[in-house]
């Protein structure tokens, strides 16, 4: 069964360091997401992409964050300098179409800011 | 702004005993979807209902999406302790934006 993956599984970073998460998508899928889940909380919307362009995003991803699409398989997820408020499990997902059908998540990458 | 509120939070049950979770959209959805995410897992595609008063099911699983398509529900018979875990609703806003909005989730524990 296609399956979305991520890496790495887990990263611990200083505060101020940059991380980039990886993420490959389901191959024939056209839109690309990351969210996030602070322990024990809900899933946040971080952003959407499509056509190799952000389609959108939310208050969470400001400009310390950065997506990129830089070939034709990764999907990936910079956040500059990183906060301790950043630490979270980061789940990628993609599906095949904008506003229906099942979102494929990935099985997370957390990220410990120390 | 657009929200979907999903209760209750929290649920503890008896393994053996039903479970129903709801979720309220304050606009109208084009369609609703519902995850289930283990301890430690990632989210994971249970169902998709899109047309008004829609039914559906899934062996101990039932789906419900209401009339005006602004509410649904989940309701799990005879719980067991695999079904532990969050369960997350997902509404796809039906205005022009067709934003996934995620409710804050259900955590489901069964006593055995």
């Amino acid at each position: 069964e296609p399956e979305v993956t991520q890496t790495p599984s887990h990263q611990v970073t200083q505060m101020g360091q940059e991380v980039i998460l990886r993420c490959v998508p389901i191959s024939n899928h056209l839109y690309f997401y990351w969210y996030r889940q602070i322990l024990g909380q809900k899933v946040e919307f971080l952003v959407s992409f499509y056509n190799n362009e952000i389609s959108e995003k939310s208050e969470i991803f400001d400009d310390q964050f950065s997506v990129e699409r830089p070939d034709g398989s990764n999907f990936t997820l910079k956040i500059r300098s990183t906060k301790l408020e950043d630490s979270a499990m980061y789940f990628c997902a993609s599906r095949w179409q904008w506003d229906t059908g099942e979102l494929f998540f990935g099985e997370g990458s957390r990220l410990t800011v120390l | 702004g657009q929200q979907v509120m999903q209760i209750p939070q929290y649920q503890h049950v008896q393994e053996g005993e039903d479970f129903t979770t709801y979720c309220n959209s304050s606009t109208t959805l084009s369609n609703i979807q519902w995850y289930k995410q283990r301890p430690g897992g990632h989210p994971v595609f249970l169902i998709q209902l899109v047309k008004s008063g829609e039914v559906k099911k899934q062996k101990r699983l039932t789906f419900q999406f209401g009339e005006a398509k602004k509410n649904s529900s989940l309701h799990i018979t005879a719980t067991q302790t695999t079904d532990v875990g969050t369960y997350f609703c997902a509404g796809v806003d039906a205005g022009n934006n067709r934003k996934l909005i995620w409710g804050l989730g259900t955590s489901l524990a069964v006593n055995p």
